[in-house]
């Protein structure tokens, strides 16, 4: 069992907006800003979407963005797109293992 | 441009040891961390341990603590990760990252490693 935890999947239609969300506790998520969001398309090495919460690398359209709110972290995804379709994973620092903690992963699917 | 690139699939019996690597360019090697994530086949991502390969300090997960070695050769800016003796629930895809407090900014392209009889 995952540390962090997230919904098994999630749908949308092409241009709607969903969110996946994140849950942990106050040694994780509710305590420190240091929570990021990867995608994973099959067979590919997960790439990173958001980090420190709400933080665009260069070159991730702007339709993904992430928040927190206490213990849940959220990543909101609009105007959904084909390409958009992949498994997510949230991450977070803990303070009980310097290494941090994955969630379980998010199927996303656009119908 | 950062890359890691990392080393071939690897097909290998139980009891045998193995060793694969990632290759960093395009950034100061000795300056950041860089880990191995494990993905078992239709699974989730999981750390398994971190090295700083400017003084070689290496960190492990309690899962994975015993059970696989992390190093580095800076001289080659190369990471490694290593087995002695390979059990069949060590098949999986097996990633090298970037690390610092909660992000890994750039990954490889992952190393599958396949245990069979």
């Amino acid at each position: 069992q995952s540390a962090l935890t997230q919904p098994a999947s999630v749908s949308g239609s092409p241009g709607q907006s969903i969110t996946i969300s994140c849950t942990g506790t106050s040694s994780d998520v509710g305590g420190y800003n240091y929570v990021s969001w990867y995608q994973q398309h099959p067979g590919k090495a997960p790439k990173l979407m958001i980090y420190e919460v709400s933080n665009r690398p260069s070159g991730v359209p702007d339709r993904f963005s992430g928040s927190k709110s206490g213990n849940t972290a959220s990543l909101t995804i609009s105007g959904l797109q084909a390409e958009d379709e992949a498994d997510y994973y949230c991450s977070s620092y803990t303070s009980s293992s310097t290494l941090g903690v994955f969630g379980g992963g998010t199927k996303l699917t656009v119908l | 441009e950062v890359q890691l690139v990392q080393s071939g699939a690897e097909v290998k019996k139980p009891g045998e040891s193995l060793k694969i690597s990632c290759k960093g360019s395009g950034y100061s090697f000795t300056s950041y961390w860089i880990g191995w994530v494990r993905q078992m086949p239709g699974k989730g991502l999981e750390w398994m341990g971190i090295i700083y390969p400017g003084d070689s300090d290496t960190r492990y997960s309690p899962s994975f603590q015993g059970q696989v070695t992390i190093s580095a050769d800076k001289s080659i800016s190369t990471a490694y990760l290593q087995w002695s003796s390979l059990k069949a629930s060590d098949t999986a895809m097996y990633y090298c990252a970037t690390w610092r407090v909660g992000t890994s900014d750039y990954w490889g392209q992952g190393t599958l490693v396949t245990v069979s009889s």
